[in-house]
């Protein structure tokens, strides 16, 4: 079964520094890989996701991702952090693969919270 | 709608009690999701519908949970007998062959 380890749970990050935020993947197949982001009190809002093509995906709020097989890895990163980044950050698998090629079933990660610093 | 609708938004029931969670989806997605969050657990998966395939229930934490969605569309969350466990936010999603649009939720306390 596909599954999504997050190993970060709390990340502290200075305004204006780059992020990175890890997401590892396990899955029998190329994935489709998503991010969201849950803003305190907000509904859940897709950062980015990726099905094929270009490894490297680009977001919204500037953010973009990379998706590296040989690694299994899904990588979220933004060159310079603004206070109302702060939020959680989910990482996400679809199981395309036992539904017809369509999203299939949605398993998340345990979340990563950003907290930025001024 | 413009998004997917959730009611009600809050509900505070007695443990024992049954309670019954709606999900409006954005009309025309065939993809529809209830996952259950609960604090520093992230998103856990409940149940998926995907048109008229049989539902994955895997993700059901025992059989006091059920879902069903009819006609496709609406679909509703039942717990029997609510435990103070089953309290956290529960949050329904649709989609249609792309990304899963999310609706705000439903807290959901046991007291």
């Amino acid at each position: 079964a596909q599954s999504v380890t997050q190993p970060d749970i709390h990340i502290t990050v200075s305004e204006g520094a780059s992020l990175e935020l890890r997401c590892n993947y396990s899955y029998g197949a190329t994935p489709y890989l998503f991010w969201y982001v849950q803003s305190p009190g907000q509904g859940l809002q897709l950062l980015l996701k990726y099905f094929s093509g270009d490894t490297l995906v680009q977001g919204i709020k500037g953010f973009e991702a990379e998706f590296k097989r040989s690694q299994s890895s899904f990588n979220l990163r933004k060159p310079s952090v603004h206070w109302s980044d702060a939020a959680e950050y989910f990482c996400a698998v679809g199981d395309y693969m036992n539904y017809g090629g369509s999203q299939g079933n949605l398993i998340f990660g345990k979340g990563t919270k950003l907290s930025v610093k001024p | 709608g413009a998004g997917v609708s959730q009611s009600p938004s809050n509900k505070v029931t007695e443990k024992g009690k049954d309670v019954e969670l709606r999900c409006d989806p954005i009309s025309g997605h065939t993809a529809l999701y209830w996952y259950r969050q609960s604090l520093g657990q992230g998103l856990e998966f409940l149940i998926y519908f995907q048109g008229n395939s049989a539902p994955d229930k895997s993700g059901l934490p025992s059989d006091r949970f059920s879902a069903e969605r009819t006609g496709g569309s609406v679909s509703t969350l039942t717990i029997q007998r609510t435990q103070q466990e089953d309290s956290a936010v529960y949050l329904c999603a649709s989609s249609f062959f792309s990304e899963a649009f999310f609706g705000q939720g439903t807290r959901l306390t046991v007291v």
